[in-house]
């Protein structure tokens, strides 16, 4: 099972501000990665797929890039709808399909 | 616009099975285009992929819940279904449906969720 560890766990952040959240896989998956947004009592939101590809109707301050181990998403300028807990997810090597912890960005 | 609902009981007794169906609007399981997953997140904890179905009937499930799981679908309801049996409290969550794009690895629509709690 391929194990994805991201950093930091929480985030305090001011809006507007450039935000950056890191994604570790266990072993290489290539670019078979995913970031999602879940915002309270919220399901979570593909955010970005093939580790740089944005999703339908994600805005353009999200961007994704990284490849083999190592992956970054960031806010370019963080907006109040933007806090929110950040998943990254592997496709590369399943069953199983795994996730991250988590990173929180919150409210500085 | 796809929509996804989970329904099922929201208590779950120790041992027993716990069930849950996703009714798909907006779009129909009876298709090769997409998975139907089921994913689950402990309160305050992380998400667990639990498996998928495809329309044919075929699974592929975690293989940490493997031996409890069972996933199926009803085309003529527009729907799936989840079980999972001899629950225990380590199996409290909220649990989601997906549907599941790329060859069943990407959850690009999800229902609401529906708490499960596993409770005497």
């Amino acid at each position: 099972e391929i194990v994805m560890t991201q950093s930091p766990a929480t985030l305090s952040v001011s809006p507007g501000e450039r935000v950056t959240l890191s994604c570790r896989a266990s072993q290489s998956v290539s670019s078979s990665l995913a970031w999602y947004q879940q915002k309270p009592g919220q399901a979570p939101r593909l955010l970005i797929y093939g580790a740089s590809t944005r999703a339908t109707g994600i805005p353009a301050r999200f961007s994704g890039s990284g490849s083999g181990t190592e992956f970054t998403l960031t806010i370019s300028s963080l907006q109040s709808e933007d806090f929110a807990v950040y998943y990254c997810q592997q496709y590369h090597n399943w069953p199983p399909l795994t996730f991250g912890g988590g990173t929180k960005v919150d409210i500085k | 616009q796809v929509q996804l609902q989970e329904s099922g009981p929201g208590l779950v007794k120790p041992s027993e099975t716990l069930s849950l169906t996703c009714t798909v609007s907006g779009d129909s399981v009876y298709t090769n285009s997409f998975y139907w997953s089921w994913i689950r997140q402990p309160p305050g904890k992380g998400l667990e992929w639990i498996g998928y179905v495809y329309y044919s009937g075929s699974t592929t499930y975690n293989p940490s819940l493997k031996s409890r799981v069972a996933m199926s679908v009803d085309t003529s309801k527009n729907q799936f279904s989840l079980k999972l049996s001899s629950v225990t409290a380590a199996d409290t969550a909220m649990y989601y449906c997906a549907r599941t794009a790329n060859w069943g690895t990407l959850f690009d629509y999800w229902g609401q969720g529906t708490l499960v709690s596993v409770s005497s």
